[in-house]
């Protein structure tokens, strides 16, 4: 079985915040995949980055982190000093290597609102 | 570099009315191809999903179908519409590889009358 959990339904937050979101997957398999994807408001989804199941560096991109940790099964993302055009929703997904067509299970997604 | 066409982007259809989605891809060969419906509360559902030119897998039975004539075009169909049909569809594509990230359309709006 295989499942990805995005626990905050919604944050608000102001201009200049940091603000990290949270995504927990379950899966026995060893081998796997992470992703996160951004939907802006014209409904598009933006791919973020990807993370396999054997690498757990971090990866910092500009103002956006990344923070893998199979401990604990979670792939948390933050975005530093938070600007207005982040607002969005941010979905987190999960691919098993064993998926056939490599299909992805997303998470519900966070909705970030980052006001003026 | 590869590009994704969805069309139209957004359709108000009659209950009781026939569908047809199209999606093309350019710039790739053989890719994966996808269907999401995304319902109001954003949750992303899988569909459909194709290999290969014919090859349909369906994840969720239901009142839709999916075709794939040519490499790089996906079709979603449906003979009758229902009102629980309305949502956004997201089609994507993917290269084959597994470590690859898929990559997605615009997205149809979809509105169920």
């Amino acid at each position: 079985a295989q499942k990805v959990t995005q626990a905050q339904t919604e944050i608000s937050v102001v201009e200049k915040e940091d603000v990290t979101l949270d995504c927990v997957y379950e899966t026995r398999d060893t081998t796997y995949y992470l992703f996160w994807y951004k939907q802006p408001p014209s409904g598009e989804l933006v791919f973020l980055i990807r993370r396999n199941s054997f690498d757990e560096q971090n990866e910092i991109s500009g103002r956006y982190s990344w923070n893998f940790q199979k401990s604990t099964s979670s792939f948390n993302f933050t975005i530093t000093a938070s600007q207005v055009v982040d607002s969005a929703v941010y979905f987190c997904a999960l691919r098993l290597n064993s998926n056939s067509g490599y299909a992805l299970n997303f998470g519900k997604g966070t909705s970030l609102l980052v006001t003026p | 570099s590869q590009t994704i066409h969805q069309w139209p982007a957004t359709l108000v259809q009659p209950v009781g009315s026939p569908l047809s989605l199209e999606c093309t891809v350019e710039g790739t060969s053989n890719p994966n191809l996808y269907w999401y419906r995304q319902a109001a509360g954003r949750g992303l559902q899988l569909l459909f999903y194709s290999v290969g030119i014919g090859q349909i897998s369906s994840e969720v039975p239901q009142n839709l179908s999916a075709s794939r004539p040519q490499d790089r075009q996906f079709i979603l169909s449906s003979k009758k519409l229902l009102l629980s049909d309305s949502g956004f569809y997201l089609c994507a594509w993917q290269t084959g590889i597994g470590n690859q990230p898929q990559h997605f359309g615009d997205g149809t709006r979809l509105s169920i009358l």
